[in-house]
């Protein structure tokens, strides 16, 4: 079954101690990117990937970090987790290049930052 | 820049009734459309896909429009059923390589 998988679904941790949120997709996409969701404010780009060891900010990269080492992998890391960054993060892979290739979605990692 | 709006924020209607959900995009150079579903706290569902040179599409109840020259699109939804609520989202891609700016999404809820 074609998936995003995202690992954890649910996270509570505490304020500066380092996180990894992994993200996994069995589709072979070029492409992948990152999301934030905050009430008021919509989905929000974090990082994009256009291929293996390609990276690039998106509308709010501050106090993120990605890696691209693998064409599959995109994992978000927070290195010093801050209460703001307690949001619904999703992580995203499509195609390139193609007009009809649609963007999946993983189910969502709850991040909560006390 | 691009910006995606939809309206209404928030819809709810009896059971069994057809609506129409709308999406607004100032840019119309899109390179495709994407309308998604959202339960609460849940991930993102990819509903329908409507490419740059498409002018619908249809899948089940759902029936989607594209109207690139006004920047709109439209969500049809036949015979509403509570099991369609949640929030729909719509998204645009400028490029095969843009990220997707999504709208705020509209909150349905269909009332037995």
């Amino acid at each position: 079954e074609a998936q995003v998988t995202q690992n954890p679904r649910y996270l509570i941790t505490v304020t500066g101690k380092k996180l990894t949120v992994t993200c996994s997709q069995n589709m072979n996409h070029e492409y992948m990117s990152w999301y934030r969701q905050d009430p008021g404010l919509g989905l929000r780009q974090i990082y994009y990937s256009m291929n293996v060891e390609v990276t690039d900010k998106g509308d709010v990269p501050e106090g993120y970090k990605v890696s691209r080492k693998e064409k599959r992998n995109f994992p978000l890391i927070l290195e010093s987790p801050s209460p703001n960054q307690t949001s619904l993060y999703f992580c995203a892979s499509s195609r390139k290049g193609l007009a009809n290739t649609e963007a999946f979605f993983g189910q969502g990692t709850r991040l909560t930052v006390v | 820049k691009q910006e995606v709006t939809q309206i209404p924020a928030a819809l709810s209607v009896p059971e069994g009734e057809n609506l129409v959900l709308n999406c607004s995009f100032t840019d119309s150079a899109i390179y495709n459309l994407q309308w998604f579903r959202q339960d609460p706290g849940k991930g993102l569902t990819s509903l329908l896909l409507i490419q740059s040179s498409q002018r619908e599409q249809t899948s089940g109840r759902l029936n989607a429009s594209l109207d690139k020259s006004s920047g709109r699109s439209t969500l049809y939804i036949a015979a509403s059923q509570p099991g369609d609520s949640a929030t729909y989202l719509c998204a645009v891609k400028k490029t095969s390589y843009d990220k997707v700016i999504f709208g705020p999404g509209t909150s349905l809820s269909v009332i037995p």
